[in-house]
């Protein structure tokens, strides 16, 4: 079955250093992929998503790029502020299937 | 911009009592789904509904929990009767498609706690 896995947290980080989260996922076919970001007591939010190998896509600063050789879709963003603090979810949505798996979660806290 | 609406966003109940949750989806949005999120996971489909049909319900312990969206609009997702491990957050979601590479909205959700 589809999977999603994320690198595990917490994740600290000072104001304006670079951030990486990784995501692998196992899926069949040719999925979308999608992260969401989760405020402390908010729904899911989507942050950006991409549909095609090699695709990348991007929102507030943040980027990740579908890799399919590597069924990779690592979250990224050059200079993160206090503001980005937040539960950070990979999901992927099979083709022909409307519904989407999440991995667990990955917890963001910057520090000023 | 149009929200998903979910109420209410926070219930306390004790185990063995009926709950219920209510979800408004965006208004033309067929498909709405029902995810059960616990504290340090991420959500999990419960039931999909099209229109007013269950896509899929594989998820759902139907023993306990039951779902409708009679006219194919709002939903009500159901437990009874509750047990401690069904504290969780429960998020509904709508999509424009059916199927396919879709984006989906999430409401607020509601968060649930069994004592």
């Amino acid at each position: 079955g589809n999977s999603v896995t994320q690198m595990e947290g917490p994740v600290t980080l000072s104001e304006e250093a670079f951030l990486t989260i990784n995501c692998t996922y196992t899926a069949t076919g040719y999925p979308s992929l999608f992260w969401y970001v989760q405020y402390p007591g908010e729904g899911l939010q989507l942050l950006l998503k991409a549909t095609k190998a090699d695709d990348k896509g991007s929102n507030k600063g943040f980027e990740a790029t579908y890799r399919k050789e590597t069924t990779s879709f690592h979250l990224e963003k050059g200079s993160v502020q206090v503001s980005d603090s937040a539960v950070y979810f990979c999901a992927l949505s099979a083709a022909n299937a409307g519904k989407s798996t999440f991995g667990d979660g990955t917890t963001l806290t910057v520090k000023p | 911009e149009a929200e998903v609406a979910q109420s209410p966003r926070y219930k306390i109940t004790e185990k063995s009592q009926a709950v219920a949750f209510w979800c408004d989806p965006i208004s033309g949005h067929a498909t709405l789904y029902w995810y059960r999120q616990i504290l340090g996971q991420g959500p999990e489909l419960l039931v999909q509904f099209q229109d007013e049909s269950v896509v899929d319900d594989s998820q759902l312990p139907k023993d306990r929990f039951s779902a409708e969206r009679l006219k194919g609009v709002d939903s009500t997702l159901k437990i009874q009767p509750a047990e401690l491990g069904d504290s969780a957050m429960y998020l509904c979601a709508s999509s424009p498609e059916d199927r396919g590479p879709d984006t989906q909205y999430f409401g607020p959700g509601t968060r649930l706690t069994v004592l």
